[in-house]
């Protein structure tokens, strides 16, 4: 089952302009983190952040969690025609330790264009 | 490795027939993930390995699936009597001791006709 969902399934924007998506998620995490993936293969690992941080930042990458909301967003500025990709947060199971077993959200497919 | 290899990275099969992934994690990574994602969904976990065991298999969806991992680093997703439904690209995953961030492959296509 999906832990969380993403929002918006899918955006289009320019090169240059920003892109905000958004994840909510159901139950109590220690973490959040998010995920790019090309053309439905092999996914990377972009961010992670943690659940007593609130914002982190990475490149031009920007990641904002609300425990309170169960919710995150991952904000990408001046985005370039290569960050196209589907984009995915994941949450670890609270009791698996320092497991990595990883239940993702639905992804938005983001498309940037010339 | 570099990175996690999976191999092959596109299966074609025929419905009934038998057959095996292979996934080569990151070389000193102790614990290993299977997933499975079918078109338009995120992955959903399969089976977790810490070293030899499988630590958690409650993601297998039935008793035609099965993985080992004989020797604590090369693992192997084994799929009996393959149906249409089983048609997705399956990923494996890996990462360090005292990490939660995975480092995937680039998957296997398994496309059963």
């Amino acid at each position: 089952s999906q832990q969380g969902e993403e929002d918006p399934q899918a955006l289009s924007i320019q090169e240059g302009e920003n892109a905000t998506m958004n994840c909510s998620y159901k139950t109590s995490i220690n973490n959040l983190q998010w995920y790019r993936q090309n053309s439905g293969r092999g996914l990377v690992h972009l961010i992670l952040i943690r659940s007593n941080e609130r914002e982190k930042h990475s490149g031009r990458l920007r990641v904002t969690l609300d425990t309170s909301k169960k919710s995150s967003s991952l904000l990408i500025t001046a985005s370039r025609a290569a960050d196209t990709a589907s984009y995915f947060c994941a949450t670890p199971l609270l009791n698996t330790g320092t497991a990595s077993k990883l239940t993702f959200g639905t992804g938005t497919r983001l498309q940037v264009t010339l | 490795g570099a990175g996690v290899s999976q191999t092959p990275s596109n299966k074609v099969t025929e419905k009934g027939k038998y057959v095996e992934l292979r996934c080569d994690p990151i070389s000193g990574h102790t614990a290993l993930y299977w997933y499975r994602q079918s078109l338009g969904q995120g992955p959903e976990f399969l089976i977790y390995f810490q070293g030899t065991g499988a630590a958690d298999d409650s993601g297998l969806p039935n008793d035609r699936f099965f993985a080992v991992r004989p020797e604590g680093s090369v693992s192997t997703l084994k799929i009996q009597r393959t149906e249409r439904g089983d048609s997705a690209v399956y990923l494996c995953a890996s990462s360090s001791t005292g990490r939660t961030e995975a480092f995937f492959g680039q998957g296997t296509r398994l496309t059963v006709v």
